[in-house]
């Protein structure tokens, strides 16, 4: 079974400084795609990041990055230079189709 | 507009009734995902219309639930019956890709309150 693990239900970082948002997944597919969104307060839900199975580059994206380690089945998600509107759910998923819990980011002015 | 669009934004229904919830994907975009979000909780799967195939309906949690995609394009969710428990935010998304492995584009959601 294919699933989505982010253990961190809450989290808060200082404006200005990098944080790391954990997840872990499960599957038996040899090509897979991990995805990134945010959802803000108003509910709507912004695609972030992409990392396929057989990128051997990890993602990035301005100031989001993929920290994608393949053996350890785990694509942390880093967030430099954070923002208060960063503040935010943020759920990882697998093929758009399983998504995680999400974390939610607090961030500190 | 070019984003996903979803309507009725809001619906609030009395326990029993049937409800249906718009979605209207990109122009394009040939997968179509149905998602169901309980307050403060992460996505639930329900259904994914790719293409012709058959739809991928491991996610719908009773047979009171029900969705169809007309002419790859503008989909339905049907709830029948609706109980207290189905209220939720219901959220649609389209994409360009095949498997699940392009970005999906959300709609704002339809917000189901059963009393």
């Amino acid at each position: 079974a294919q699933k989505i693990t982010q253990t961190q239900p809450g989290m808060f970082v200082q404006e200005k400084e990098a944080v790391t948002l954990d997840c872990t997944y499960d599957t038996s597919d040899q090509s897979y795609g991990l995805f990134w969104y945010k959802q803000p307060s108003s509910g709507e839900m912004i695609f972030l990041i992409y990392q396929g199975s057989y990128d051997e580059q990890n993602a990035t994206e301005g100031r989001y990055s993929l920290n994608f380690q393949k053996a350890r089945k785990s694509a942390n998600l880093v967030i430099s230079a954070s923002q208060l509107g960063d503040s935010a759910m943020y759920f990882c998923a697998m093929r758009s189709l399983i998504f995680g819990a999400g974390t939610r980011l607090f961030v500190k002015a | 507009g070019a984003g996903v669009s979803q309507s009725p934004s809001n619906k609030v229904t009395e326990k029993g009734k049937d409800v249906e919830l718009r979605c209207d994907p990109i122009s394009g975009h040939t997968a179509l995902y149905w998602y169901r979000q309980s307050l403060g909780q992460g996505l639930e799967f329900l259904i994914y219309f790719q293409g012709n195939s058959a739809p991928d309906k491991s996610g719908l949690p009773s047979d009171r639930f029900s969705a169809e995609r007309t002419g790859g394009s503008v989909s339905t969710l049907t709830i029948q019956r609706t109980q207290q428990e189905d209220s939720a935010v219901y959220l649609c998304a389209s994409s360009s890709g095949q498997g699940g492995l392009a970005e999906a584009f959300f709609g704002q959601g339809t917000r189901l309150t059963v009393v």
